[in-house]
């Protein structure tokens, strides 16, 4: 059964500041996904890593993938406040999605 | 990409109750999935609807709680039946693009119910 632990579960942090999240899976997942959520919304797609090594940049995220780990990070460069929402990371196994308990990050101006 | 629309967008229900939420896809999908968010949780999948097939439920989902419809390639419906407090949830339907595999995953707005 596939797995996925988040961490830290919730950052808070300066504007202007470097910072990275963790995702652990524990069995093969056959993609990586990185979801973005707003309060009160639904769920945006950041990316989707399909192959051990790859590495997916939009703006000031940069997620990257290590299958060989079976980890995934997503680092954050020079926050500012709108990147202020709950970011999911999540695997697929079986064609079924399974998700982190998320990270809430809260970036203080 | 998919446009997924779901209504309501919000109930408040009376325990023992029923509601039925909708969802619309703009384009043609083979998979479709329901998800719970219970108040700033993770999401959790209640089960699988397969267009001409019965929909596959995952641990701790059962049909009789929550059956599922998926009569054609763009639309589904789940029930929420005989509604407890705890069945208070944000409901969201999502789709894959994939054909074979799923590739990406899109999520609706949401059904955010509460049962009194």
């Amino acid at each position: 059964e596939l797995k996925v632990e988040q961490n830290p579960l919730f950052l808070s942090m300066q504007e202007g500041k470097n910072y990275t999240i963790y995702c652990n899976y524990s069995t093969t997942s056959d993609r990586l996904y990185w979801y973005r959520q707003d309060p009160g919304k639904s769920l945006e797609s950041l990316f989707v890593l399909l192959s051990n090594g790859a590495v997916k940049q939009e703006g000031r995220l940069m997620a990257s993938l290590d299958t060989k780990a079976r980890l995934s990070t997503l680092h954050i460069t020079a926050a500012v406040h709108d990147l202020s929402a709950t970011y999911f990371c999540a695997g697929n196994r079986d064609d079924k999605i399974i998700f982190g308990k998320g990270t809430r990050l809260h970036i203080l101006p | 990409s998919a446009v997924i629309s779901q209504k309501p967008s919000r109930d408040i229900c009376q325990r023992g109750t029923s509601l039925t939420i909708q969802c619309q896809v703009d384009s043609q999908v083979t998979m479709m999935f329901w998800y719970r968010q219970q108040p700033g949780q993770s999401l959790t999948l209640i089960a699988t609807a397969n267009q001409g097939s019965e929909a596959t439920y995952e641990s701790g989902f059962v049909i009789d709680k929550f059956p599922i419809s998926r009569p054609n390639l763009t639309f589904s419906t789940l029930t929420v039946s005989n509604m407890s407090p705890e069945d208070s949830s944000i409901y969201l339907c999502s789709v894959s693009t994939g054909i074979i595999s799923v590739e990406t995953q899109y999520f609706g707005p949401g059904t955010r119910l509460l049962v009194l």
